[in-house]
């Protein structure tokens, strides 16, 4: 596997389960991210992680839950969402924080679908 | 406030003609940086180019090119002799020194056979 890698590519989960998406970078990277990006609507930062520590969690909901056990995994625990939260989670990392020195590669995306 | 605003929507276009993506930005940063991704279908954000605010040098790369003026905060993007492949929507994006990633809302761009 080289790059970024999302999985799974496609969710479809009801309002009352519990699933989570996995994020894995294959880059040596030292940092993570994850995004949503919504039908007509700019890419949103949801969270960052800089060497396993949480360092950006932008006002997102409490149903969604991330976690970083290590520099190279990522992932996102999602319970009790909303048909609102249907949309596009792409992952991706950076050597480091220093974005503009370091530009971020993203993965394929996880497209989840709340019924 | 960082903005970055890419006023064309869609843009349809037949093989072989060239294309150009306009995006302007903001920022009362000296020191930023500006990118240009591709998001083809499969969903993925794929890197095209990045650029810091002192370096005004165009840049080609192959069928593409990047024609960046401060002097208008523009940081256009000009495909080459298009080809269906390059079908995708393109995102211009602005940062200063750190990690934030200010998208413009991104240019779907359509190559006819």
């Amino acid at each position: 596997e080289t790059g970024v890698t999302q999985t799974p590519r496609h969710l479809v989960m009801g309002m009352t389960n519990k699933k989570s998406l996995k994020c894995e970078q294959h880059l040596g990277h030292n940092a993570m991210y994850w995004y949503k990006q919504s039908a007509k609507k700019p890419l949103e930062l949801m969270f960052v992680y800089s060497l396993e520590e949480r360092v950006e969690n932008n006002s997102v909901p409490s149903r969604f839950s991330p976690e970083c056990p290590n520099s190279s995994h990522l992932f996102l625990h999602l319970h009790t969402l909303q048909p609102e939260d249907s949309a596009l989670y792409l992952c991706a990392s950076s050597q480091d924080l220093r974005g503009g020195t370091y530009e971020q590669y993203f993965g394929p995306g996880t497209r989840l679908t709340v019924t | 406030a960082q903005k970055v605003t890419q006023a064309q929507t869609e843009i349809s276009v037949v093989e072989k003609e060239d294309v150009t993506l306009d995006c302007v930005y903001e920022t009362r940063d000296t020191t930023y940086y500006l990118f240009w991704y591709k998001q083809p279908p499969s969903g993925e954000l794929v890197f095209l180019i990045r650029r810091n605010s002192f370096d005004e040098q165009n840049e080609i790369s192959g069928r593409y090119s990047w024609n960046f003026q401060k002097s208008t905060s523009s940081f256009n993007f000009t495909i080459t002799a298009s080809q269906v492949v390059d079908s995708a929507v393109y995102f211009c994006a602005l940062s200063d020194a750190d990690y934030k990633l200010s998208f413009g809302a991104g240019t779907t761009v359509t190559v006819r056979a």
